[in-house]
């Protein structure tokens, strides 16, 4: 069965202090992984695509990367408007759903 | 602004009573999707469609219907027989169903009482 595991729950960090989100997946056959940031009360915003082992992503202080088992969402010099839970999804070979995790919860301290 | 356009945000209905939620794109896209999400749970597949006049069920279909006559518009209903509707309902589109992001709507908050 198709299975994403996001970590932490929960992160809290102080305005600067960098860290890591985790996202563990097992698919039959990856065709993609996806990550979103929702806001409290709002839909969920796309964020990166990654399609095999070894990509990267950027955007801002936002860097995505991606293994064979896991991809890590890099959080680099956080600020206060970077606080969100960070959704990690997959797409496997085998349907056309995607699988999300149930993501982890930053706050970022000033 | 081309975009996914959820209505209505907020929605209260008394228990037994049939609610349909509306969801309109005008991306293109040709998937489309229904997600339910409860606090401390993963977004959950409740129906998919890759094309016009046609949808699968994910994997939480029961109570809920929908239907895909046009490529822009894909109402959920949530019919009185599913058995714990309140809920945050979330719409996405993609341009294709496979290798492509999935856009979201901005929700709706179902409230049954």
């Amino acid at each position: 069965e198709d299975q994403v595991t996001q970590s932490p729950e929960a992160l809290r960090l102080q305005e600067g202090e960098s860290s890591s989100l985790n996202c563990s997946y097992t698919v039959s056959g990856l065709r993609g992984l996806f990550w979103y940031r929702q806001d409290p009360g709002k839909g969920p915003e796309f964020l990166f695509t990654l399609y095999s082992a070894g990509e990267e992503k950027e955007k801002e202080r936002l860097k995505a990367t991606l293994t064979k088992k896991e991809s890590f969402l890099h959080i680099t010099a956080p600020k206060p408007e970077d606080s969100a839970t960070y959704l990690c999804a997959v797409q496997s070979n085998t349907g056309n759903q995607f699988y999300f995790g149930t993501g982890t919860s930053l706050t970022v301290i000033p | 602004d081309g975009g996914i356009t959820q209505s209505p945000k907020y929605l209260f209905r008394k228990e037994g009573q049939n609610v349909t939620l509306s969801c309109e794109q005008n991306l293109n896209h040709d998937a489309m999707y229904w997600y339910r999400q409860d606090p401390g749970q993963g977004l959950r597949l409740i129906y998919y469609s890759q094309i016009v006049n046609d949808f699968q069920k994910g994997d939480i279909a029961e109570g809920y219907s929908v239907s895909r006559e046009k490529k822009e518009s894909f109402p959920l209903t949530v019919t009185s027989a599913q058995k714990n509707p309140t809920a945050f309902y979330l719409c996405a589109s993609s341009f294709r169903a496979l290798n492509t992001e999935a856009f979201f709507g901005q929700g709706t908050r179902l409230t049954v009482v």
